[in-house]
C-alpha cells in the first residue's frame, strides 16, 4: 500500500523559514517524480514544486521560485521541501503527491499524502 | 502559461442520473489531463489521467475523453459517494474546480 506521510508544518512569522518532509513506503521511491502540491484554506489545488526520479529535472510554480528548494533522498525514501522568506500568501495545506512517471513529463498525481498544514502569519 | 477553465462551477444532479464536467485548455495539450476527486477534509483522489485512462480502483461510471483543449469527465449513474469537487490538471495548472451537488 503506497503511503505518503508529510510532516513539518507549523505557524510561522513572516519572513522565516520552515521545511516540509514527506516519509513514503509502499512503492519503489526512486522509480518516481514526486511533487508538492498546495492548497489554500477554501480555495482549489495550485501546484508548487516537482522533482524527478534522479533529481535531475526540477520545476516550480512562479509563485515561489527563488524562495522554495525542492529536494529528495532516494536512500531515505523521503521528499523535502525547504521554505524560505515565507509570506502570509503561502498559508496552504502542502501536500506530497507520487507521480505516475519518472520525469517531469505530463505528470499527474496518481497518490497524495493528508497534508501538513503551515500558516505564515505574526 | 496554460489555462484551465472549468464549467460550470456548481452542478446540481440528482443521484441516479449522468453529470458531465468540462475543463478547457487555453491552448493544446494533447491527451495530458488528469480529473481528480476532493471531498471535504480529505486529500484528492485520481481519477482519470491521460484525458481517458482510468486509475487504479476507479470505478467504471466515471470515464473521461477529449483532447487538444476541451475535456469532459461523465459520471454516468450518481451515487451518493460522488458529490464531491472535481479538479481536472495539466502539468502545473489545475482547473479552479467544480462542486458536484445533490438536487
Amino acid at each position: 500500500e503506497v503511503q505518503l506521510v508529510e510532516s513539518g508544518g507549523g505557524l510561522v512569522q513572516p519572513g522565516r523559514s520552515l521545511r516540509l518532509s514527506c516519509a513514503a513506503s509502499g512503492f519503489t521511491f526512486d522509480d518516481y517524480a514526486m511533487h508538492w502540491v498546495r492548497q489554500a484554506p477554501g480555495k482549489g489545488l495550485e501546484w508548487v514544486s516537482g522533482i524527478s526520479w534522479n533529481s535531475g529535472s526540477i520545476g516550480y510554480a512562479d509563485s515561489v521560485k527563488g524562495r522554495f528548494t525542492i529536494s529528495r533522498d532516494n536512500a531515505k525514501n523521503s521528499l523535502y521541501l525547504q521554505m524560505n522568506s515565507l509570506r502570509a500568501e503561502d498559508t496552504a495545506l502542502y501536500y506530497c503527491a507520487k507521480d505516475g512517471l519518472q520525469w517531469l513529463d505530463d505528470y499527474y498525481f496518481d497518490y497524495w499524502g493528508q497534508g501538513t498544514l503551515v500558516t505564515v502569519s505574526s | 502559461e496554460i489555462v484551465m477553465t472549468q464549467s460550470p462551477a456548481t452542478l446540481s444532479v440528482s443521484p441516479g442520473e449522468r453529470a458531465t464536467l468540462s475543463c478547457r485548455a487555453s491552448q493544446s495539450v494533447s491527451s495530458n489531463l488528469a480529473w481528480y476527486q476532493q471531498k471535504p477534509g480529505q486529500a484528492p483522489r485520481l481519477l482519470i489521467y491521460g484525458a481517458s485512462t482510468r486509475a487504479t480502483g476507479i470505478p467504471a461510471r466515471f470515464s473521461g475523453s477529449g483532447s487538444g483543449t476541451e475535456f469532459t469527465l461523465t459520471i454516468s449513474s450518481l451515487q451518493s459517494e460522488d458529490f464531491a469537487v472535481y479538479y481536472c490538471q495539466q502539468q502545473g495548472t489545475f482547473g479552479q474546480g467544480t462542486k458536484l451537488e445533490i438536487k
